[in-house]
């Protein structure tokens, strides 16, 4: 177990609703990435928070942000949910943005319908 | 952008087997790690490599960096039952550790 908890571990939402997930980070990690999973495929990096800020995004729209609080721990929220939209959300937590030892969580499961 | 090609996609293989399994990239990387993924679980980290030439165990898995840094290799010996998932090679993305760029992925079966 990586101390990585996400919730909820499964969400079945409407085409057009919005969502948020969340992701509490490893005890001294102060570093959150999010990746989206479509099924059969690698994850997909969406963003990462740092100190309460973004750093950095993958090829996401303006529909998917992000937080992160003074606790590191961190949420997602996607707008205007559409079918693709459908995935395992995973957030992963590292100590600093250089650190390759990012532990993932086990997850979010997605279901837009 | 940087895409990351696993072969082969998925594998059957007996109980006791070796398994080889590479990923190659259109862009040098200057890092390569390798995930394994179980049903239902985020990705757990394996092997990193850092450097152009490198070969690396951890227990029955050996992995290594190819000389052209735009490959990987990975393999399990005697594999077990509890191989069995699906192997991810990923690779910083512009540079930085903590932003991965993931492979397509290798499933593993691996049958008694």
């Amino acid at each position: 177990e990586t101390g990585v908890t996400q919730s909820p571990t499964h969400l079945i939402k409407t085409r057009g609703q919005q969502v948020t997930l969340r992701c509490s980070s490893q005890s001294g990690h102060n570093t959150v990435s999010w990746y989206q999973q479509a099924l059969g495929q690698g994850p997909q990096f969406i963003f990462q928070y740092y100190r309460e800020e973004e750093n950095g995004r993958g090829n996401f729209p303006p529909r998917f942000s992000g937080l992160q609080f003074p606790n590191y721990s961190s949420e997602l929220n996607v707008n205007a949910l559409e079918l693709d939209d459908s995935a395992l959300y995973l957030c992963a937590s590292s100590a600093g943005t250089a650190g390759i030892e990012a532990f993932f969580g086990q997850g979010t499961r997605l279901t837009v319908v | 952008g940087q895409q990351l090609n696993q072969s082969p996609q998925s594998m059957f293989i007996q109980e006791g087997e070796d398994v080889s399994m590479n990923c190659t990239s259109s862009s040098i990387f200057n890092t390569w790690l390798w995930y394994k993924q179980d049903p239902g679980e985020g990705p757990v980290l394996l092997i990193a490599l850092y450097k152009a030439g490198e070969l690396t165990s951890n227990g029955r898995l050996t992995a290594q960096f190819g000389i052209t840094r735009k490959d990987s290799f990975l393999n399990i010996s005697a594999s077990i039952p509890s191989d069995v998932g699906i192997y991810f090679c990923a690779g910083p993305r512009g540079g930085t550790a903590s932003k991965l760029t993931f492979g397509t992925g290798t499933r593993l079966q691996v049958t008694l």
